[in-house]
């Protein structure tokens, strides 16, 4: 089972900053935290990961609180094309594979 | 770069039937993971390949489902005499290491399996 919660739906205005958040209250220490997303009938694309410290891509920002206990993404200006499923994952520790586990997401809309 | 491709992007089966899905990874990767969509979830594991060796299958729903990837480049995913139950969108999935997991996985398209 996914180790994430997020919100099932998200609206934002276009050119405004969109912050999805993401708890993992159960997270361990060497376990990092992705984002993915998925446009409709598209495979989940890479968006950031990250460890304990912020981290900032051309695509997003990611903020780990110190606890490490919950995340947000920020797509700092958000645009119709970034209208996608957002996936928050915590990587999990297995035997060979470290697979991943996504959960149901959080369906952003971005608004005109 | 040629990202990761997978044919046929539809397939519709007739239930009984088997199918084969097929994956090209992004050349070079050493790891392939294999994940199955049902309509409005998000994807769920299947199996996952280091190179040739399959090290994980846990996520393989029954007998009737069967991965393979010889050469450790292309990975086929087969069904074996389909259910309605599979119908979904089974994703392919390549990462660079092997071991290092810390690196993200780029995904495929998907093939959108229909059983009727």
């Amino acid at each position: 089972d996914a180790k994430t919660t997020q919100p099932p739906s998200m609206d934002c205005a276009e050119g405004r900053a969109a912050n999805l958040p993401c708890n993992h209250s159960t997270i361990s220490g060497n376990e990092y935290v992705y984002w993915y997303r998925q446009i409709h009938s598209q495979g989940p694309q890479y968006i950031i990961h990250g460890l304990k410290n912020n981290e900032t891509n051309e695509m997003a920002s990611l903020i780990i609180t110190e606890d490490r206990k919950s995340s947000t993404l920020i797509l700092p200006h958000a645009t119709l094309r970034d209208t996608a499923v957002y996936y928050c994952i915590v990587r999990v520790a297995a035997e060979g594979g470290n697979q991943f586990y996504f959960g149901t997401g959080t369906s952003l809309t971005v608004i005109p | 770069g040629a990202g990761v491709s997978q044919s046929p992007r539809y397939k519709v089966a007739k239930r009984g039937q088997d199918v084969a899905l097929r994956c090209d990874p992004i050349s070079g990767h050493v790891s392939l993971f294999w994940y199955q969509q049902a309509l409005g979830q998000g994807p769920e594991f299947l199996t996952y390949f280091q190179n040739e060796a399959q090290l994980d299958k846990s996520g393989l729903p029954s007998d009737r489902f069967f991965a393979e990837r010889p050469e450790g480049s292309v990975s086929t995913l087969k069904i074996q005499r389909t259910q309605q139950e599979d119908s979904a969108v089974y994703l392919c999935a390549s990462r660079r290491t092997g071991g290092d997991s810390s690196y993200e996985q780029y995904f495929g398209p998907g093939t959108r399996l229909t059983v009727t």
